[in-house]
């Protein structure tokens, strides 16, 4: 599975749209693009995958560039709740075994 | 109301001794999986299990034991032999393999706080 890397931390504010990055230079053309959260002290919570296009659901989007090395979660309009770790992974759909949880992004949505 | 729920949400066992957290879902998924967490850490693996009666050693088994005898429940046992046992522990599943193709949405639980006194 290739690695990704996400930065350390982030800040947004109420109600503006948040962007987190995620660099993945080495994913293979079989390879999925998953993020998660993980609210403090609670469970990861699945968000969005995609393969090479652009992804919408009723949390998130998931915008994937055309070389597919890099891709950006956004929030549209965040909210205080949405303060958490968000976990970037690449996978492939013919892989089995566990999704590999780095540090992930710490999203800070102040008021 | 489907899930996945593990009990207890905080545990507290004295050092030397065997401590079982359950984990149980309703999602009637195949795959079940254990990770430990640490403190500002991401989430490392334990076991993994893609079907009844059959389980994987993860990343970091060594001090665990696990059993997947049906395929709602898949409990971990923190044995005496796990060096450092305080941590949080996640359960979660997925609906596993059908042919070539993984699924890998996992969900999870709330989790089980372990406290070694």
């Amino acid at each position: 599975d290739a690695k990704t890397t996400q930065p350390t931390s982030m800040d947004c504010a109420e109600g503006r749209a948040a962007n987190l990055p995620c660099n993945h230079s080495t994913i293979s053309g079989n390879e999925y693009v998953y993020w998660y959260r993980q609210i403090h002290s609670q469970g990861p919570q699945y968000i969005i995958h995609g393969l090479k296009n652009n992804e919408t659901n009723e949390m998130a989007s998931l915008i994937i560039t055309e070389d597919r090395k890099s891709s950006t979660l956004i929030l549209p309009h965040a909210t205080l709740r949405d303060t958490a770790v968000y976990y970037c992974i690449v996978k492939g759909r013919g892989s089995q075994g566990n999704l590999i949880f780095g540090k992930g992004t710490k999203l800070s949505v102040k008021p | 109301d489907g899930g996945i729920t593990q009990s207890p949400k905080y545990l507290f066992r004295k050092e030397g001794q065997n401590v079982t957290l359950s984990c149980e879902q309703n999602l009637n998924h195949d795959a079940m999986y254990w990770y430990r967490q640490d403190p500002g850490q991401g989430l490392r693996l334990i076991y993994y299990s893609q079907i009844v009666n059959d389980f994987q050693k993860g990343d970091i088994a060594e001090g665990y034991s696990v059993s997947r005898e049906k395929k709602e429940s898949f409990p971990l046992t923190v044995t005496s032999a796990q060096k450092n046992p305080t941590a949080f522990y996640l359960c979660a599943s997925s609906m596993g393999t059908s042919g070539a193709i993984s699924y890998n949405e996992q969900f999870f639980g709330p989790g089980t706080r372990l406290t070694v006194l």
